[in-house]
């Protein structure tokens, strides 16, 4: 049972690169979701997809994109990587119903920008 | 806008001690209450949930009860063990939006 696959793990880019993370889950959820966990801070949403076709800004979106590219897979994009994004990112998915909504998280992928 | 507020952290417990870890919420609408856990270097996973009022969830000897009257969700256990050292987070959904919204966690710690 794969659930919810973030790639890559690990990565650390240069100030002012690109890159894209991945999100996949095999369990045919309606509802995506990127997160950022920091010290102190708990997580906060980036972005959410209530359903394909369709995203939504969560709390901190500047600097980053999205892309849910079926119903799938849903992508983070950093266009112009910052030191400040430098954090672990976490994918979710649910199913979006609000009385059975579980959120699965994906393992995560730490970032850090230099 | 909706909110979760977690006391800080971190909890530092002997084994066998009670464990209170609360939390209080701000919100329109009825939403559903989560609490998730969080074990070193691993992603959030589901502990229990209550999705209206009164509500009781309860899981692994976790409970937590849905208080509307005082907007709060507190997280209880009767005899926490090692196992249970882990970062801990209360969430609601709100049902109109349909996201999630976590508070910012507490770390717990228990000793043998």
């Amino acid at each position: 049972n794969a659930g919810v696959t973030q790639t890559p793990k690990f990565q650390v880019l240069k100030t002012g690169q690109s890159m894209t993370l991945q999100c996949a889950q095999d369990m045919n959820h309606n509802s995506m979701y990127w997160y950022r966990q920091d010290p102190g801070m708990g997580l906060r949403l980036i972005y959410y997809s209530a359903s394909e076709g369709t995203t939504d800004k969560g709390e901190v979106p500047n600097g980053y994109n999205v892309s849910r590219l079926n119903k799938r897979e849903f992508s983070l994009r950093l266009e112009s990587a910052a030191p400040s994004q430098t954090s672990v990112y976490f994918c979710a998915s649910g199913i979006g119903d609000r009385a059975n909504t579980e959120a699965f998280f994906g393992q995560g992928t730490r970032l850090t920008v230099v | 806008g909706n909110s979760v507020t977690q006391m800080e952290g971190p909890v530092t417990l002997s084994e066998e001690a009670f464990l209170t870890i609360n939390c209080t919420y701000t919100a329109t609408g009825y939403p559903s209450l989560f609490w998730y856990v969080q074990y070193p270097g691993e992603g959030l996973q589901l502990l229990l949930k209550a999705t209206k009022a009164d509500d009781k969830g309860s899981n692994k000897g976790f409970e937590a009860t849905y208080r509307k009257e005082t907007t709060s969700f507190h997280l209880e256990k009767g005899s926490v063990q090692v196992s249970d050292s882990a970062v801990y987070f209360c969430a609601l959904l709100s049902g109109g939006y349909n996201k999630l919204i976590f508070g910012a966690g507490t770390r717990l710690a228990v000793h043998p």
